[in-house]
Order: C-alpha cells, then sequence, then structure tokens
C-alpha cells in the first residue's frame, strides 16, 4: 500500500516562471492538503482539496493555485516565482471525518 | 486567530535523560493534536497523537498530556537515544479543518 507519493522531489525555478508540483495521496484517502515549509520553520497551510474542491485556504496570495482530479491526486501550481518561494512543498492526505494526515517526502523547490 | 506556540525552540539532553516539549494553543474549538518528528531533509512523521476527550496517552517512551482548559499539550520523551534526535512539531487540528503546526523544537541528545 503506497503513502502519499509527490513529484518531483527537487525543482530548480528562475524568478518570474511557472511551478506545477503533484501528489498521489495514500490508498482511502480523498482529502489533500498543501503546506510550504521554509528553512528552519513549521509546515504552513497553503490550502485543502476535498470532492475537486478548494474547502479552506491559508494565508497565501492567489499565485498559488490547485486541483484536485477525480482520483484524488491533487497539483499545486505556483505563477510568477518569487525567490521567497523557495521551500519544501509537502502534501499531506487524510480520510473523511478522520484525523490520520500523512505526508508526503515533499518537492524541494528553489528559485533562482 | 489561529496560533500554537511551541517551547523551547532548541533543547539538548544527556542520553538517558527525559526530553519535554510544550505547546499552547489559541483555537479552543482544537481538538485534535499530533505530534511529528521531522529528520533532516525527511519528511514530518506522525509519532503520537491525543483527541480532546483524553488527557494523557502513552507509547512506550513517548507520552502526550492535554489541559483542554489551560490550552497546553506537551510531548514527554523519557530514556532518550541518540536517534531522538530531531526536529519536533506539535500541531492542532478542529473538526476537519487545517493542521496548525507549532514552530518547531530542535532536540538534540548527546551520548
Amino acid at each position: 500500500d503506497a503513502g502519499v507519493t509527490q513529484s518531483p522531489t527537487h525543482l530548480i525555478k528562475t524568478r518570474g516562471q511557472q511551478v506545477t508540483l503533484r501528489c498521489s495521496p495514500k490508498s482511502g484517502h480523498d482529502t489533500v492538503s498543501w503546506y510550504q515549509q521554509a528553512l528552519g520553520q513549521g509546515p504552513q497551510f497553503i490550502f485543502q482539496y476535498y470532492e475537486e474542491e478548494e474547502r479552506q485556504r491559508g494565508n497565501f496570495p492567489d499565485r498559488f493555485s490547485g486541483h484536485q482530479f477525480p482520483n484524488y491526486s491533487s497539483e499545486l501550481n505556483v505563477n510568477a516565482l518569487l525567490l521567497g518561494d523557495s521551500a519544501l512543498y509537502l502534501c499531506a492526505s487524510s480520510p473523511t471525518g478522520l484525523r490520520g494526515y500523512t505526508f508526503g517526502s515533499g518537492t524541494r523547490l528553489t528559485v533562482v | 486567530g489561529e496560533n500554537v506556540e511551541q517551547h523551547p525552540s532548541t533543547l539538548s539532553v544527556q542520553e538517558g535523560d527525559s526530553a519535554v516539549i510544550k505547546c499552547t494553543y489559541s483555537d479552543s474549538a482544537s481538538n485534535y493534536f499530533p505530534w511529528y518528528k521531522q529528520e533532516l531533509g525527511k519528511r514530518p512523521q506522525l509519532i503520537i497523537d491525543i483527541r480532546s476527550n483524553v488527557g494523557e496517552k502513552k507509547d512506550q517512551r513517548i507520552a502526550v498530556t492535554l489541559n483542554k482548559t489551560a490550552k497546553h499539550f506537551s510531548l514527554h520523551i523519557t530514556e532518550t537515544q541518540p536517534e531522538d534526535s530531531a526536529v519536533y512539531f506539535c500541531a492542532a487540528l478542529r473538526s476537519t479543518d487545517k493542521l496548525i503546526f507549532g514552530t518547531g523544537t530542535r532536540l538534540q541528545v548527546f551520548p
């Protein structure tokens, strides 16, 4: 039983570019949340998807957008990249109504 | 707003000693409190969690206590070992809401 898988594992982009990160949730999980973890800090909530809709959102600009597909997988898109967007992006999945968050290994994004 | 404070930011202990990390949350509707261990370059791993209807939970050398009135919860690690060295995060969750993380505690266990 695969856990949460994220791709790619590492990514280097230039300021102003756009990036798409991908996440496949753990089997049986239908809710996907995305977090940004800057170096030396705790994960910060970006948004959460359930039933293919954004259910709630953290304090991130509209440059951050996402999508959830019918198979529950999800994408995180970031437009007009800034140097400050460099971070580890974590995807976490959970089953409906329960608390069992499982994190993926993350995508380390470096913006130069 | 929603906030989780975590102390201390760094903690150094001798192997075999106990370590205690404390967190305070602001949202009284929070009802689930997980603790995560994150090793360098790796994902956060759930090590123990507690729900609001329980005051204490123990799993071998790890225990968590919750004081709902004071909105405090703590992680206790006994008989620490060098492999316990990592960054530990507390978090609070309200229903199906988002996890709010603390700022992390870097634990170093010296042999």
